[in-house]
């Protein structure tokens, strides 16, 4: 299985931050990754598809980059919605597998 | 409208069994996969099994052979029928899938999940 490992787990930021997380692929995956906004109590929304492809409706603020075991994804200036949990996911190969999380809090 | 609507979630006795449901409009669930992924309370996502418009299916191995997803094409509906149900089954079950994408497995469309409890 392909484990997912996301950092930071919980990160502390203020409005026009720009906040980076990382996700590192235990196999090389070429970009096959997909990102993923969620808010409690709400079904995860994507974010962001193939390392770096923005998902229609989403802001320009948000973006991803990398291929082959790391990748990111990047929050160019967090707004007050912006505050929740992210996850990554991999779509090389079953299983399926998200990274752990990272929740992103207001400091 | 585009919509996944599930439902079948409660509570359930360890070693007991629960047939989820999730209702699609707006689309048909033949024409792409359909996927669901779990969350237990607290904790991140978890995928638990797919099954691809051809009827090729896939399971997590926390799932596999107690768990069995499928479809009902004239009811446009997705089923998950779970068997031998443990404590670490808890969660809140969703059904997703792509509006968009029919290779890779990278969900665009959600429903608003239904929670399952595992509990004597």
């Amino acid at each position: 299985d392909i484990q997912m490992t996301q950092s930071p787990s919980s990160v502390s930021a203020s409005v026009g931050d720009r906040v980076t997380i990382t996700c590192r692929a235990s196999q090389g995956i070429s970009t096959w990754v997909a990102w993923y906004q969620q808010k409690p109590g709400t079904a995860p929304k994507l974010l962001i598809y193939a390392a770096s492809s923005l998902e229609r409706g989403v802001p320009s603020r948000f973006s991803g980059s990398g291929s082959g075991t790391d990748f990111t994804l990047t929050i160019s200036s967090l707004q007050p919605e912006d505050f929740a949990t992210y996850y990554c996911q991999q779509g090389n190969s079953f299983p399926i597998t998200f990274g752990q999380g990272t929740r992103l809090e207001v400091k | 409208e585009v919509q996944l609507v599930e439902s079948g979630g409660g509570l359930v006795q360890p070693g007991g069994s629960l047939r989820l449901s999730c209702v699609a409009s707006g689309f048909t669930v033949s024409s792409n996969y359909m996927t669901w992924v779990r969350q237990a309370p607290g904790k991140g996502l978890e995928w638990v099994s797919l099954i691809y418009s051809g009827g090729t299916t896939y399971y997590a191995d926390s799932v596999k052979g107690r768990f069995t997803i499928s479809r009902h094409d004239s009811e446009n509906t997705l089923y998950f029928q779970m068997n031998s149900l443990r404590a670490d089954d808890t969660a809140v079950y969703y059904c997703a899938t792509s509006l968009t994408e029919s290779g890779w497995v990278r969900p665009d469309c959600w429903g608003q999940g239904t929670l399952v409890t595992v509990s004597s």
